[in-house]
């Protein structure tokens, strides 16, 4: 069975600093791999997602995640962080086999970015 | 592209009351899923149709739950005598079928069960 650890619910960042959220996964088989993002009273936005192609993935509004399979993780960084970064951030895990329709999702990880 | 829309955005409804939530995905797309997210968790699956037909139920889906698409555009999705542990927000997402698809979220419809 599939699964995503989010390590850390919440995060504080200085705006300016590196912005590290961690995403650890398992799963028996390729994952397809994602992180999306969700504002207060929105729908979840894709950031970014790995598909088995680079394993450095580029996404939008600067964000990037890498795949690494010897540590089964997938954490997103963006160099600096803006205030309007401020949000939660899923990770979330899909199999190759079944093409994607059964995706799992982490607990989410709350960004804050201080002043 | 005018997005995957939800109605109602919110619903507030007593106890042992049905109610219904439609979702709208994007035009083109012929997947179609329904989440449900509480407070403090991602979504977490509960359906799944690849135009009309419903593939994969989860078994949080219990028997008062009932979701269809009936010509694979808009789907609905039931609840039957509402129990306050159903308060939580209902997430719809639709997608192309394709390996790794990304799915479009819609607003969500935010239901509480007093």
């Amino acid at each position: 069975a599939q699964s995503v650890t989010q390590l850390g619910s919440h995060v504080s960042v200085s705006e300016g600093a590196l912005v590290l959220l961690r995403c650890n996964y398992s799963s028996s088989v390729p994952p397809y791999l994602f992180w999306y993002v969700q504002y207060p009273n929105q729908g979840l936005q894709l950031l970014l997602k790995y598909t088995s192609a680079a394993t450095l993935v580029k996404g939008i509004n600067g964000f990037e995640a890498e795949f690494k399979k010897s540590e089964t993780s997938f954490h997103l960084t963006k160099p600096s962080a803006h205030m309007s970064d401020a949000a939660e951030y899923f990770c979330a895990v899909s199999d190759q086999n079944t093409g994607g329709f059964k995706t799992i999702f982490g607990a989410g990880t709350r960004l804050f970015v201080k002043a | 592209d005018t997005g995957v829309s939800q109605d109602p955005r919110h619903k507030i409804t007593k106890r042992g009351q049905n109610v219904t939530f439609r979702c709208d995905p994007i035009s083109e797309h012929n997947r179609l899923y329904w989440y449900r997210q509480t407070l403090g968790q991602g979504p977490e699956f509960l359906t799944y149709f690849q135009n009309e037909a419903q593939l994969e139920k989860s078994r949080l889906l219990s028997d008062r739950f009932s979701a269809e698409r009936p010509k694979g555009s808009f789907s609905t999705l039931e609840i039957q005598r509402t129990e306050q542990g159903d308060s939580a927000m209902y997430l719809c997402a639709s997608s192309l079928a394709m390996l790794g698809d990304t799915q479009y979220f819609g607003p969500g419809t935010r239901l509480t069960v007093l």
